[in-house]
């Protein structure tokens, strides 16, 4: 099956801090992809959705500055949490699809980011 | 907006029981549904999905779901539950802005 590789599987930052979670998808060319922020026990919430060469779009109450996304090729997708502070600790996860109605999604490992 | 309900935070079955998993989905037309199942601190594995066709769909690890238009519903069945599918089980949809929307989940606890 079509893999997706997610970069760090975990980070711990200092607050004001930047990092960087990287999606690739190995053995498919995606179309679009997602991200994704889970919480303890909780669902999976969209932040925002990604489309190669195009800006990405915010779900609502997801601040684009603060969460800066970049898909700069059919394969790459980029999320970096800039300023971070303990609040945006979390598990983020991303997923891509190979076609561009969406009929499967690949997700990643998933990224668990501890801000300290 | 489309939207997907899972009424069951958490489930406990005895293992070698059988499971449903209940979803009912929010859709007009006929909705682009999935099952996904989450170990802790994983991604999400595929169990299957349905998009049109035969009602009944099978997917991996023994896993089934049934497209109930009439009660809108996607519900997910084993008949013998196994210690390893002890893990947490989301319903998602694809909206009409081509993304992809999850349930709450339902976390499923196996008793030995």
């Amino acid at each position: 099956g079509a893999v997706v590789s997610q970069h760090p599987s975990w980070v711990i930052c200092k607050s004001g801090t930047s990092v960087k979670i990287e999606c690739r998808s190995l053995d498919f060319q995606a179309t679009t992809m997602f991200w994704y922020r889970q919480f303890p026990k909780q669902s999976l919430m969209l932040m925002a959705t990604s489309n190669e060469g195009s800006k990405a779009t915010y779900e609502q109450g997801v601040e684009k500055d603060k969460f800066l996304i970049n898909h700069a090729s059919l394969t790459l997708s980029t999320l970096t949490v800039t300023s971070a502070h303990p609040e945006d600790s979390s598990f983020y996860i991303c997923s891509a699809s190979p076609t561009g109605r969406i009929t499967e999604a690949f997700f990643g490992q998933g990224t668990r980011l501890t801000v300290v | 907006a489309q939207s997907v309900t899972q009424p069951d935070i958490h489930i406990t079955v005895s293992e070698g029981a059988s499971l449903e998993l209940r979803c009912n989905y929010s859709y007009g037309a006929t909705p682009y549904l999935f099952w996904y199942v989450q170990s802790p601190g994983q991604g999400l594995q595929l169990l299957l999905k349905y998009f049109s066709g035969d009602t009944l769909v099978q997917g991996i690890k023994g896993f089934e779901a049934e497209f109930k238009r009439s009660q809108s519903s996607f519900n997910l069945r084993k008949p013998s539950v196994h210690w390893s599918d002890a893990a947490e089980y989301f319903c998602a949809v694809v909206t009409d802005n081509n993304d992809m929307r999850f349930g709450a989940g339902t976390r499923l606890t196996v008793k030995p």
